[in-house]
């Protein structure tokens, strides 16, 4: 089974940072890398489908890159509506299985 | 707009049965796509429990696999889960959701999650 790591667990930054996280996969899974945003209480958003394609309706200040095992999420000026954990998700076929990293909380400093 | 929304028990014994409901609007389940059902214990992550085709064709996390049954009904337009013999590790917000899919599969749209608790 294909493991996900991200790092790092949790960060804390001033408003119009940049913020990077990094997502790793325990072998090559091409650009099938997903990105989610969840804030305190409520659902995943989608941000991020493809490693790098820009869901639509959300902030271009979002963006991703990375192929093979190595991936990154950056959010270019962070805001504090960003305050949320993020995290990565990819998609198996053999077996068929959904894998989510394991969180990267956000906070500002 | 797609929308979905669970509904079920907050409380269940252990050793019984966990079902849950998610109702889909805005969209006809026999039109296509998978739906599924994720769940986070209070203060963890996410973990993917299992997803269902409007056909009826089933495919389920293997840590949970024998333990979890999803099953779709298409005239309700609704989708549901059930997860048997549930211990305090089940306690969590249950998620269902809608898979996109491009190169990779992900998930579009989602609920709003219920909190289902076990406990006697």
């Amino acid at each position: 089974d294909i493991q996900m790591t991200q790092s790092p667990s949790s960060l804390s930054a001033s408003v119009g940072d940049r913020v990077t996280i990094t997502c790793q996969a325990s072998q090559d899974i091409s650009n099938y890398l997903n990105w989610y945003q969840q804030k305190p209480g409520k659902a995943p958003k989608l941000l991020i489908y493809d490693a790098s394609n820009l869901e639509t309706g959300v902030p271009s200040r979002f963006s991703g890159s990375g192929s093979g095992t190595d991936f990154t999420f950056t959010i270019s000026s962070l805001q504090p509506e960003d305050i949320a954990t993020y995290y990565c998700q990819q998609y198996d076929n053999l077996p068929r299985v959904f894998t989510f990293g394991p969180g990267t909380k956000v906070d500002i400093k | 707009q797609v929308q979905l929304q669970e509904s079920g028990p907050g409380l269940v014994k252990p050793s019984e049965t966990l079902s849950l409901t998610c109702a889909v609007s805005g969209y006809s389940i026999s039109s296509g796509y998978y739906w599924g059902w994720i769940r986070q214990p209070p203060g963890k992550g996410l973990e993917w429990i299992g997803s269902i085709y409007h056909s009826g064709s089933t495919y389920y996390n293997p840590s949970l696999k024998s333990r979890v049954t999803i099953s779709v009904d298409t005239s309700k337009n609704q989708f549901s889960l059930k997860l048997s013999s549930v211990t305090a590790a089940d306690t969590a917000v249950y998620y269902c959701a809608r898979h996109g899919y491009s190169s990779s599969w992900y998930l579009d749209y989602w609920g709003q999650g219920t909190l289902v608790t076990v406990s006697s």
